[in-house]
């Protein structure tokens, strides 16, 4: 199966509010509520900011927030500090097969 | 705290075998539900999964590269062992671990990683 698909690059200023979205299809994003998003900076370790789609962990900044449509993921950062620059991918969840799929990724500028 | 982390060679040869290790601490791998995944990514392509290893030792492998791939346990050691054979240019990437805390109620998500070893297959 493909990858799901996100743009290469978003960017924002400091306070401004970016979306990165990922689009997959009707056997994986579309069929299950099991999106995931990661933060991953230079050198370090991916970190999860959002599971089942629209989810927190503890730790991680209510600025962060998930969404669905149909079979388009949302990942949607407010309130952009410098610290949000990084790189961006999304999973889900595709059946027992195919276990999961991830995205290209997404560079995240913040102006 | 949980802490994953990756070992292995930086550099193998065309044709060789690529044994990887992570070591974890801060949980074990006998906890029902409890499971790693090993995850690649090439340079400038997409992440993808490769193995997967659960608390009671049942093993996945991904469609594409089920015959090349084996992961195994060490609970006594807290490490999780992938081996790759016939390694090729094209499988220069990447290479993390990750824990996934309960494969029994749908916890499909990956939390924490490793910090990733990048692994580069060339003669």
């Amino acid at each position: 199966q493909s990858a799901l698909t996100q743009p290469a690059s978003v960017s924002g200023s400091p306070g401004q509010s970016i979306t990165i979205s990922c689009t997959g299809t009707s056997s994986d994003i579309g069929d299950y509520h099991l999106v995931s998003w990661y933060q991953r900076h230079p050198g370090k370790a991916p970190k999860l900011v959002i599971y089942e789609g629209t989810k927190r962990p503890s730790g991680v900044s209510d600025r962060f927030s998930g969404s669905k449509s149909g079979t388009t993921a949302s990942l949607t950062i407010s309130g952009l500090q410098a610290e949000d620059e990084a790189h961006y991918f999304c999973c889900s969840y595709a059946g027992t097969v195919n276990f999961v799929l991830f995205g290209g990724g997404t560079k995240l500028t913040v102006l | 705290q949980v802490n994953l982390r990756e070992s292995g060679p930086a550099l193998v040869k065309p044709s060789q075998t690529l044994t990887l290790t992570c070591t974890f601490s801060g949980f074990s791998l006998t906890t029902t539900g409890m499971s790693m995944i090993w995850i690649r990514q090439p340079p400038g392509k997409a992440l993808e999964w490769l193995a997967r290893i659960d608390w009671d030792d049942d093993k996945f492998y991904s469609t594409s590269l089920k015959t090349r791939l084996t992961i195994s346990k060490d609970t006594s050691k807290n490490q999780v062992v992938l081996t790759m054979t016939n390694m090729d240019p094209v499988d220069t990437a990447t290479y993390y671990c990750a824990r996934i805390s309960n494969v029994l109620t749908g916890n499909y998500w990956f939390d924490p990683w490793g910090q990733g070893i990048l692994v580069t297959v060339s003669s």
